[in-house]
């Protein structure tokens, strides 16, 4: 069962930039999504875009101007750079591999995550 | 404010059953399929159910899931102190081009 880690600073000042990286326990053969996710504290879980092992991206809008996602030639790590943080940008972060049908970057009709990482905090502050 | 409604939190006592409801539109759960998920804390996030109704290896029959129009249900009967944790659906939405979840529900057992 491949498993994931979340890592990288657990501090961030308010409008520097985000930088996580995900390590995949074992490359595969196979082509996969690779998702980035958070929670904020006393909020929902927030999609904010993937990663094809190809590394072609789809980003959630609502981060669009700020996100960028990455893909090692080695499919073992995936990093995730978030630019202009502010104290809403503090949260867990969770990475998780996408499954399901094909997906296009309108339409995915059949798509989960599975599995997550434990997840890693980061803080937004001075 | 999530795209996807859950209640706050539903409560049952041992080995009896709860329900979770989440709702959403014709952009999200009415054309796209449902998966759920369990979040305890200090631990990483776990799928429960996947295609609207479908279980992962691991994942005891005692959890189910179904899906009608554009409203999903997630159900867990033989409730265990175990259970108690924070459960989210979610979905693609098409209008959004983004997965949505919903806000989560807190299950506590009585």
């Amino acid at each position: 069962q491949v498993q994931l880690q979340e890592s990288g600073p657990g501090l961030v000042k308010p409008s520097e930039t985000l930088s996580l990286t995900c390590t995949v326990s074992s490359a595969s053969s196979t082509s996969y999504y690779w998702n980035w996710i958070r929670q904020s504290a006393g909020k929902g879980l927030e999609w904010i875009g993937r990663i094809y092992t190809s590394g072609s991206t789809d980003y959630n809008p609502a981060f669009k101007n700020r996100v960028s996602m990455s893909v090692d030639t080695s499919r073992t790590q995936f990093s995730l750079k978030l630019t202009s943080v502010t104290a809403a940008d503090t949260a867990v972060y969770y990475c998780a591999r996408g499954r399901g049908g094909y997906c296009s970057p309108n339409s995915c009709p059949r798509y989960w995550f599975d599995p997550w990482g434990q997840g890693t905090l980061v803080t937004v502050s001075s | 404010q999530s795209v996807l409604t859950q209640p706050p939190s539903v409560s049952a006592a041992p080995g009896q059953k709860v329900t979770i409801s989440c709702s959403g539109s014709s952009s999200n759960i009415g054309n796209n399929y449902v998966s759920w998920y369990v979040l305890l804390p200090g631990t990483a996030p776990k799928l429960l159910i996947y295609d609207n109704n479908k279980r992962p290896s691991g994942i005891p029959d005692r959890v189910s899931g179904s899906k009608s129009g554009t409203s999903a249900t997630l159900g867990i009967t033989g409730l265990q102190t175990g259970d108690e944790a924070d459960y989210y659906c979610g979905t693609w939405d098409d209008s959004l081009s983004a997965y949505v979840f919903g806000a989560g529900t807190m299950v506590t057992v009585l």
